[in-house]
C-alpha cells in the first residue's frame, strides 16, 4: 500500500461546528503532516508529527487541533472556524522527519465554512 | 532560510511541442529538489526528485529536469506534452542536513496544454 488516504472528501461546515479530518497511511512512515492550501497557491505546512509526537506547528490558531492515535493516523479537529478557512487540506506522510526520502501527499480534503 | 522562484505563473502551449518550466533557488546549503504536480482538485504527486549523484532526473512520464548548481536551478522540461500534462506543477527544496522536515514550494506554475 503506498498511499495516503484523507476522509472526507468534502465538508462543509458552520462557524459553530465541531468536525475532524482523518488521514491515513499503511507505508510505515513515521512523520506526518498537515497542509493548507488556498486556490491558486502552494501548500502551507501547519503541523509536523513525528514518532507520533507533535515537532511543529507553524503558528496555527488553536481553532485547528491535530492528534496522531497512532502511527498510521492523523487527525485534524476543527472548531469554531472562520470563513478565511476555507481551503483544500492535505496529509502528507515521510518515511522519518529527516533524510532524503520525498513526502507523499493525499488527495485532501475540500473545507467550506460557511 | 530557502526559496523558490518560479519565474512563469502560467505556460499556455500547443500538444506536441515542447516545453520548460523554470525553477531557481536560493539556499545556503547543500539541497534536495522536488517537482509535484497536482491535478484539479487532487493532491500532490512527486514527479521527480534530485538528491544526489547525476544532475539529470527523469520521470516515467517523459519529464526530465536538470540540476545545475553554479546557477542554482533545476528547470522542468518534456520534449512534446499531451493535453493530460494540464496541471499545477511546483518545484520545491529541502535542505539536506538534519532539519530538512521541511519543504520550501514556488508559487507554482499552471501549464495549459491546447489542442
Amino acid at each position: 500500500d503506498t498511499e495516503v488516504t484523507q476522509t472526507p472528501k468534502h465538508l462543509v461546515m458552520g462557524m459553530t461546528n465541531k468536525k475532524s479530518l482523518k488521514c491515513e497511511q499503511h507505508m510505515g512512515h513515521r512523520a506526518m503532516y498537515w497542509y493548507k492550501q488556498k486556490a491558486k497557491k502552494p501548500p502551507e505546512l501547519m503541523f509536523v508529527y513525528s514518532y507520533e509526537k507533535l515537532s511543529i506547528n507553524e503558528s496555527v490558531p488553536s481553532r485547528f487541533s491535530p492528534e496522531c492515535p497512532n502511527s498510521s493516523l492523523l487527525n485534524l479537529h476543527l472548531h469554531a472556524l472562520q470563513p478565511e478557512d476555507s481551503a483544500l487540506y492535505l496529509c502528507a506522510s515521510r518515511m522519518g522527519l529527516a533524510g532524503s526520502n520525498e513526502q507523499f501527499f493525499g488527495p485532501g480534503t475540500r473545507l467550506t465554512v460557511l | 532560510a530557502q526559496s523558490v522562484t518560479q519565474l512563469d505563473s502560467q505556460v499556455p502551449v500547443f500538444e506536441e511541442a515542447p516545453v520548460e518550466l523554470r525553477c531557481n533557488y536560493s539556499s545556503s546549503v547543500s539541497v534536495y529538489l522536488f517537482w509535484y504536480v497536482q491535478y484539479p482538485n487532487q493532491g500532490l504527486q512527486l514527479l521527480l526528485k534530485y538528491l544526489s549523484g547525476s544532475t539529470l532526473v527523469e520521470s516515467i512520464n517523459g519529464f526530465e529536469a536538470e540540476f545545475n548548481k553554479s546557477q542554482t536551478s533545476f528547470h522542468l522540461r518534456k520534449p512534446s506534452v499531451h493535453i493530460s500534462d494540464t496541471a499545477e506543477y511546483f518545484c520545491a527544496v529541502s535542505d539536506s542536513g538534519g532539519s530538512n522536515y521541511k519543504l520550501t514550494f514556488g508559487k507554482g506554475t499552471l501549464l495549459t496544454v491546447n489542442p
